[in-house]
């Protein structure tokens, strides 16, 4: 079966500072990879997104995540964190079922960020 | 705003009691997934529509229904309520089948008392 793990439950950075959320992933095909972020009372929004190619794949708001398939590690990364990345972070592997793909959510990592 | 409509925003009912979560899907998109997001479970798919079919379920309960209208809309009807299905509901919508990027409604915090 599939499954997600963000090994830290909360990242404290200080803005301006750079960040990198872990993501480990166990799935036995090809992946689909995600990062959506949660802002308080809101749904998630796709940050970014990993089906095949490059490796390196870029997302909005100035993120960026790396597939690695010799870690099964699909790390989210950001130059420099701003006062507003402050929310909390999901890891999510996409299975095949029903001719869809449904994700597979990790716990996730709640991020905060000190002016 | 993802263009994914989801109501009531929040619900507070007794034990025992049935609600009906609605979902109104952005536009164009045929497929829909309700999700449960709550501290115990963390985000746990439940079920997913496509174009009025169920195609996949998930840890969704017995006393858990949910079905896809002609007009794309959905409904997650949840039964027999117990204070452990108090969380917040996100109904999410994608193109055609879905690659597993989702839209995500702002989802319904449903206190059960």
């Amino acid at each position: 079966a599939q499954s997600v793990t963000q090994p830290d439950i909360h990242i404290t950075v200080s803005e301006g500072a750079s960040l990198e959320l872990r993501c480990n992933y166990s799935y036995g095909a090809t992946p689909y990879l995600f990062w959506y972020v949660q802002s308080p009372g809101q749904g998630l929004q796709l940050l970014l997104k990993y089906f095949s190619g490059d490796t390196l794949v870029q997302g909005i708001k100035g993120f960026e995540a790396e597939f690695k398939r010799s870690q099964s590690s699909f790390n989210l990364r950001k130059p420099s964190v701003h006062w507003s990345d402050a929310a909390e972070y999901f890891c999510a592997v996409g299975y095949s079922s029903g001719g869809s793909y449904i994700p597979t959510f990790g716990r996730g990592t709640s991020l905060i960020v000190h002016p | 705003d993802s263009g994914v409509t989801q109501t009531p925003k929040h619900l507070i009912t007794a034990t025992g009691q049935r609600v009906t979560l609605r979902c109104s899907p952005r536009s164009g998109d045929l497929s829909v997934y309700w999700y449960q997001q709550s501290l115990d479970q963390g985000l746990q798919f439940l079920i997913q529509y496509y174009n009025g079919e169920e195609r996949a379920k998930g840890n969704i309960l017995e006393r858990f229904s949910a079905q896809q209208f002609p007009d794309l809309h959905s409904e997650l009807n949840l039964s027999s309520l117990e204070l452990g299905d108090s969380a917040l509901y996100f109904c999410a919508s994608s193109v055609r089948r879905g690659t597993g990027e989702l839209f995500f409604g702002e989802g319904s915090r449903l206190t059960v008392l």
